[in-house]
């Protein structure tokens, strides 16, 4: 089956300019996830979903970065004004949305690379 | 200090060793533990998850010490298609967001 997808695959933005990343995750499931991963590192969380709802937006670095999942499905991360440090590769995951105690695997889409100029 | 920590390496293993990562973590409220796999310019892929028992995939196996904040994976008998970016992942439990160590880089030498 489809797995989550993401586009565009690559993004140059001049520094200033906003920019919408968009996740599609695997078709019933709940839960939604936002990762920035800088070169050489780990995925860092942003923010979370579950339906619609966004739950947890701790990880987002500053009121440029906006997310949102109208109807529960595709999602949109938004960065307004983007500077360079923003360069990095933004990962969307998605899972089942078991609930609590359960072990919930999340998988993960390709990737945005964004490159800020 | 970073939540979960990993040594990033790189390991450079020749074909056929047994290999032996590391990985600790500092939140004792961690439930889930994960293995993932990164391969250059791709997404993180699930390898395995960690159970408190210890569990074992053909040539990887995982353990995890709870007392210790630790968690390890052993890739017996290396290939070269095991040269990858190996990512110890925590979390609380369910749907609680993934905390990610740094990456530990695996190459396996012909």
């Amino acid at each position: 089956g489809a797995g989550v997808s993401q586009s565009p695959r690559y993004k140059v933005a001049k520094r200033g300019q906003d920019v919408a990343l968009r996740c599609d995750p695997i078709s019933g499931h709940v839960s939604l996830f936002w990762y920035q991963q800088a070169l050489g590192q780990g995925p860092e969380f942003l923010t979370y979903f579950q339906n619609e709802a966004q739950l947890d937006k701790s990880g987002l670095p500053s009121d440029r970065f906006f997310a949102e999942r109208p109807e529960g499905s595709v999602s949109t991360l938004k960065i307004q004004r983007t500077q360079q440090e923003d360069s990095a590769v933004y990962l969307c995951a998605s899972s089942l949305g078991l609930g609590q105690g359960a072990t919930d695997t999340q998988y993960f889409g390709p990737g945005t690379r964004l490159t800020v100029l | 200090r970073k939540e979960v920590e990993q040594d990033p390496g790189p390991f450079n293993v020749p074909e056929g060793a047994t290999v032996a990562f590391n990985c600790t973590y500092s939140n004792s409220a961690s439930q889930s533990f994960f293995w993932y796999r990164q391969d250059c310019r791709k997404e993180p892929k699930l390898l395995m998850s960690v159970y408190s028992s210890g569990n074992e995939d053909g040539r990887f196996t995982a353990q995890l010490n709870r007392a210790s904040q630790y968690i390890s994976l052993l890739i017996r008998d290396s290939k070269l298609s095991d040269s990858a970016t190996y990512l110890c992942v925590v979390s609380r439990s369910g749907t609680y967001k993934y905390i990610f160590g740094t990456g530990t880089r695996l190459k396996v030498l012909a």
